[in-house]
């Protein structure tokens, strides 16, 4: 019972090719998070969606689009993927109280060719 | 300038001894602040958080904020080698968005 799931866990593909990731949590939290972890371990944040409505939106090429079908629920989506893309991807979610922690998933390492 | 900085590491660190990893943050708003431990290939978990000027205790951690110096701590007492991973400080600011850290590697030797 994974409080925070990600699929898949690695995920190789060629330049230009669109590839999508997937995220569930079943804590019951309102807000999720997609984060970027680079080579340098440096973790950035990309989007936040709370309760399917999209409230932060991070400087992210327009390559990348989440979608919230619902609040448990969180996909990443991205066309015509290039080298630079390479990295791991962490979804998270947290309470609506905007000073509450994250919780993570276990990431998606995506590697582009 | 970063929003939130940290000693880049490594810190190597013998067994029983006391690891201190620091962080500055430069939002005067900043509100929250937490310490994630990140194992190498794994997703960062949290293990501490302070939302007070002060000293906060949980078993062999401690974390130190000192809003008016813009700085905040994390002490680990009686390292083990299980304790070897990069710790990532993590701040909310007055923007409400969560912003980490670099990250701090550190080693413990047996």
């Amino acid at each position: 019972d994974t409080a925070v799931s990600q699929t898949p866990k690695y995920l190789v593909t060629q330049m230009g090719n669109d590839k999508s990731i997937k995220c569930e949590q079943n804590l019951g939290h309102d807000t999720m998070y997609w984060y970027k972890q680079d080579s340098k371990k440096f973790l950035k944040i990309m989007f936040s969606y709370n309760n399917k409505e999209l409230i932060i939106n991070e400087t992210v090429p327009n390559r990348f689009s989440p979608k919230s079908p619902d609040k448990a629920h969180l996909n990443l989506h991205i066309n015509s993927l290039e080298l630079g893309d390479s990295a791991v991807y962490f979804c998270a979610s947290s309470t609506r109280d905007r000073n509450s922690p994250l919780h993570f998933g276990n990431g998606t390492r995506l590697t582009v060719t | 300038q970063k929003e939130v900085e940290q000693n880049s590491g490594p810190l190597s660190v013998p067994e029983g001894a006391i690891a201190s990893l620091n962080c500055t943050y430069s939002d005067r708003g900043s509100q929250s602040f937490f310490w994630y431990r990140q194992y190498s290939g794994k997703s960062p978990e949290l293990i501490m958080f302070i939302y007070s000027n002060g000293d906060k205790e949980d078993g062999r951690f401690t974390a130190q904020l000192n809003k008016a110096s813009q700085y905040v701590s994390l002490l680990i007492r009686d390292s083990q080698p299980s304790d070897s991973a990069t710790y990532l400080c993590a701040v909310i600011g007055g923007d409400y968005k969560l912003s980490f850290g670099a990250g701090t590697t550190v080693t413990v030797r047996a």
